[in-house]
């Protein structure tokens, strides 16, 4: 059972930089996002898909797109690193029918720009 | 924007002490989600109420939701070191796309000392 994979687990790069966070799931879930952790904030969602071709922006988008090609798959893509957005990244996948609905963590990616 | 306001933000206990979280809003919120996160992982699912003042208990772990369903607790009875991490409330609420949406409190980290 893999569940909710997320790669890499650690990344450095340099301010200005670009790269993309891989998710994937293999649930079939409908419902995937993205949440950054930072201390004492929790977890705050960056962006989310209710489903392939649709997104949508959650609390703190800016700096990050997304796109849901397929049901599995849910890439976090950088566009231009700052050092603000050196966080812990977690990829979540859900179903979305039921109120009781469990969200499946990654293991997380620790993101730092330097 | 809907919060939720976590406390305390630490708690550093000995072994066998009984202790409580809480989870509170100024919203309503359809459900709401315990979750436990240790180092390195992401976090995992420990219960969901849905009903305003419903009870469950897991172990010694007993999570209320409040009548009016704005807040939560948890308590845990006879604290053991196992106990030991990052205990996340989070609510969402039900309809559309909002059913997999989760706002998260800032997490209690939870030290139990043998």
């Amino acid at each position: 059972n893999a569940g909710v994979t997320q790669t890499p687990k650690f990344q450095v790069l340099k301010t200005g930089q670009s790269m993309t966070l891989q998710c994937a799931q293999d649930m079939n879930h409908e419902y995937m996002s993205w949440y950054r952790q930072d201390p004492g904030m929790g977890l705050r969602l960056i962006h989310y898909s209710v489903g392939a071709g649709i997104t949508d922006q959650g609390e703190v988008p800016n700096g990050y797109n997304v796109s849901r090609s397929t049901t599995e798959d849910f890439p976090l893509r950088l566009l231009s690193a700052a050092p603000s957005q050196t966080s812990v990244y977690f990829c979540a996948s859900s179903y979305m029918a039921t109120l009781n609905t469990e969200a499946f963590f990654g293991q997380g990616t620790r993101l730092t720009v330097v | 924007t809907q919060l939720l306001e976590q406390s305390p933000q630490f708690l550093s206990i000995q072994e066998g002490e009984n202790l409580t979280v809480y989870c509170n809003s100024s919203s309503v919120f359809s459900s709401l989600q315990w979750y436990r996160q240790e180092p390195g992982e992401g976090p995992v699912l420990l219960v969901t109420v849905v009903t305003g003042g419903e009870v469950k208990k897991l172990k010694r772990l007993t999570f209320q939701f409040g009548d009016a369903r704005k807040d939560s607790s948890l308590h845990i009875t006879a604290a053991q070191p196992g106990d030991t991490g990052l205990y996340l409330c989070a609510g969402s609420n039900a309809g559309g796309t909002s059913y997999g949406k989760l706002t998260f409190g800032q997490g209690t980290i939870l030290t139990v000392h043998p």
